[in-house]
């Protein structure tokens, strides 16, 4: 089945612990983004990638980090959280935008609460 | 700017039709989306548009204007299901995503 997955779900976690949340996706996109989403803004670009180990800003990116060593894989790393980044975030991928195929995946979401 | 704007929510009744709005500003233009997303779930693709038209694809049509910078989400023969969140995402000349906040549907029997 293809699909968009993330892990943890959810996670409550506290001011300054380093975490990771990992996204996987099994339809060999070259194309992978994180967002996230807060009540009344929508959603809002992180970080985004157009393939292996090319990785650029997307409209939010201070206070994360992203990695994309595999083609496969897009984990979201918070190296030092603070509650401003409570949301809820979204993995997604896509074929290349701009080449016909461009509609987005997204995996299921991850609360994320800091406290 | 890159403004998407769309209304914060709309009702209807189940069996009607709804038409959901949505405005864009921006320079460049790359096409036209509309996501659906129930609450606590992900987005799921609805339609693209690119150029000016009606798509249609069974209950949902999608309508685009380039020059007026205008595209609305038609939704025909509501059903309960269809109670959920829609949301309006322009893709711009660097062919990124600029999304609106989403219209809340709320369908009564």
């Amino acid at each position: 089945e293809a699909q968009v997955t993330q892990n943890p779900r959810y996670l409550i976690t506290v001011t300054g612990k380093k975490l990771t949340v990992t996204c996987s996706q099994n339809m060999n996109h070259e194309y992978m983004s994180w967002y996230r989403q807060d009540p009344g803004l929508g959603l809002r670009q992180i970080y985004y990638s157009m393939n292996v180990e090319v990785t650029d800003k997307g409209d939010v990116p201070e206070g994360y980090k992203v990695s994309r060593k595999e083609k496969r894989n897009f984990p979201l790393i918070l190296e030092s959280p603070s509650p401003n980044q409570t949301s809820l975030y979204f993995c997604a991928s896509s074929y290349p935008p701009g080449q016909g195929a461009d509609t987005q995946y997204f995996g299921p979401g991850t609360r994320l609460t800091v406290l | 700017g890159q403004n998407i704007d769309q209304p914060t929510e709309m009702t209807a009744t189940e069996g009607a039709i709804v038409q959901i709005n949505c405005t864009y500003q921006t320079s460049g233009f790359n096409g036209l989306f509309w996501y659906q997303q129930h609450a606590g779930e992900a987005p799921t693709f609805l339609s693209y548009n690119v150029l000016d038209g009606l798509e249609e694809k069974g209950r949902f049509s999608s309508f685009l204007s380039r020059s007026k910078g205008y595209s609305y989400l038609l939704l025909k023969e509501l059903q309960m299901k269809d109670s959920a969140s829609y949301l309006c995402a322009e893709m711009d000349s660097n062919y990124q995503l600029i999304w609106g906040a989403g219209t809340k549907l709320i369908i009564k029997p």
